[in-house]
């Protein structure tokens, strides 16, 4: 079973407007750590945000926000005022606290379009 | 200035044959790990090694070994190469293994087998 769900392949939006990307996540553990990744053009993979299970804030770096909901295992990355260099694949990736707690389980990713 | 160096960025071999992917970090991490791409899945955690140690393996073929000669250093050896092989492979690094430490990546090498 897939650990890690995102079910939008692609989205376009029009820049400096938010935009949220879903993903849900399957896990027995009580304690997990949840990570969004970006791939850009280049193939290049970039760490962008990260939310520990046990924290009750949304995580928050730069223009990127989380919008974390425990009861329904579901981790939303949200982009405001996006730019056109947001253009790229959003992986959204999870590993647990305590079984296999080394690997990084990924999703299969949302392409991000952002147009003028 | 590159933190994490992957060697060669593109690589075509035929198969049957043996290719080394190498991988060195220059951000002073205790933890390193290899990741496949291909087209069909997302991307699939493969190795994870800690201090020169193997840690976890979640590759099923024998035919897929990592060698860590120091501490900065994951190289990646395939051996009897077939074309289901041809993928991009991420090396990636993190400050301790488990926990919340994040994960860095490396460029990729592009292996295509013909």
């Amino acid at each position: 079973a897939q650990k890690v769900t995102q079910t939008q392949t692609s989205i376009s939006v029009v820049e400096k407007t938010t935009v949220t990307m879903d993903c849900v996540y399957e896990t027995r553990d009580s304690s997990y750590f949840l990570f969004w990744y970006k791939q850009t053009a280049s193939g290049e993979i970039v760490f962008l945000i990260r939310q520990d299970s046990y924290k009750k804030e949304n995580a928050t770096v730069g223009h990127y926000s989380l919008n974390f909901q425990k009861p329904k295992s579901s981790i939303g990355l949200i982009i405001t005022a996006t730019q056109i260099e947001d253009s790229a694949v959003y992986f959204c990736a999870m590993r647990e606290g305590e079984s296999n707690y080394n690997v990084l389980y990924f999703g299969s990713g949302t392409k991000l379009t952002v147009e003028p | 200035d590159p933190k994490i160096i992957q060697k060669p960025k593109y690589l075509v071999a035929v198969t049957g044959s043996e290719k080394i992917l190498i991988c060195e970090q220059y951000l002073g991490h205790n933890a390193m790990y290899w990741y496949r791409q291909s087209a069909k899945k997302p991307l699939e955690f493969m190795f994870s090694y800690s201090y020169q140690k193997l840690m976890d393996n979640q590759t099923a073929s024998s035919r897929f070994q990592p060698q860590s000669s120091k501490k900065n250093h994951l190289d990646l050896q395939i051996t009897a190469l077939k074309p289901d092989d041809s993928a991009t492979y991420f090396c990636a690094s993190s400050q301790e293994r488990g926990g919340p430490y994040e994960q860095y990546f490396g460029p990729g090498t592009r292996l295509t087998v013909l």
